[in-house]
């Protein structure tokens, strides 16, 4: 069975800048998640996807974030425009069953924002 | 707001004896208390969990207690071997108001051969 993969694995790009990650969950897990973790802090749930619908979104910084799940598959999480306190590890993490909240992680997307 | 306190942040270990890691979690309607371990360069992956409704789960060399009353859980791995060094994450979530998991910011566990 294919894993959570999250592509790039990583990224440098300028302040200013736009960058769109792309998570592909492990097929058939209806749930998705998005996490960021900054220079070593915890890892911060950003949202959660159930299919195509946003379940919660409450961890999201602000508007310069936008996750999109068309069709319920892979998911995009793009930052417009980036700042330098985006810097991070950003994973995407799937579960089918929701008592399994985030079980199978992606190995993660590196951002760096110079 | 909801939060989870990790302690330690590092913890170096003689490779056989016991490491410990200790949690605490803030919001009481928490159910669900995941155990992530990252080995460098990897992906985190779930080891364990463990639900409300339960004190204890063990499997071979890693245990977690629960304690619902002091808002407390903790992970215990014994016989500790090089291989389980690592970043260990501990997580609690629950099934109200949304399923976000919220993690605590890692221990980072040496193990000395």
């Amino acid at each position: 069975e294919a894993g959570v993969t999250q592509f790039p694995s990583h990224s440098v790009i300028e302040k200013g800048q736009t960058v769109t990650l792309r998570c592909d969950p492990i097929s058939g897990h209806d749930n998705l998640y998005w996490y960021r973790r900054v220079m070593g802090k915890e890892i911060k749930f950003l949202l959660h996807f159930v299919k195509e619908s946003k379940q919660d979104e409450s961890g999201m910084p602000n508007n310069r974030f936008l996750a999109e799940r068309t069709g319920g598959t892979y998911s995009t999480l793009k930052v417009q425009p980036a700042e330098l306190e985006d810097s991070g590890v950003y994973f995407c993490a799937s579960s089918q069953d929701l008592r399994d909240r985030a079980a199978f992680f992606g190995q993660g997307t590196r951002l760096t924002v110079v | 707001g909801e939060n989870v306190e990790q302690h330690p942040s590092t913890l170096s270990v003689q490779e056989g004896d016991s490491a410990v890691i200790k949690c605490t979690y803030s919001d009481s309607a928490s159910n669900y208390f995941p155990w992530y371990k990252q080995e460098l360069g990897k992906r985190p992956q779930l080891i364990i969990d463990i639900r409300s409704n339960v004190g204890e789960k063990k499997d071979q060399r890693i245990a977690v207690t629960l304690n619902k009353t002091a808002k407390h859980f903790s992970l215990h791995i014994t016989e500790t071997q090089p291989e389980d060094s690592a970043v260990y994450f501990c997580a609690a979530s629950k099934n109200t108001g949304g399923f976000k998991t919220i993690f605590g910011a890692g221990t980072r566990l040496f193990v000395k051969a």
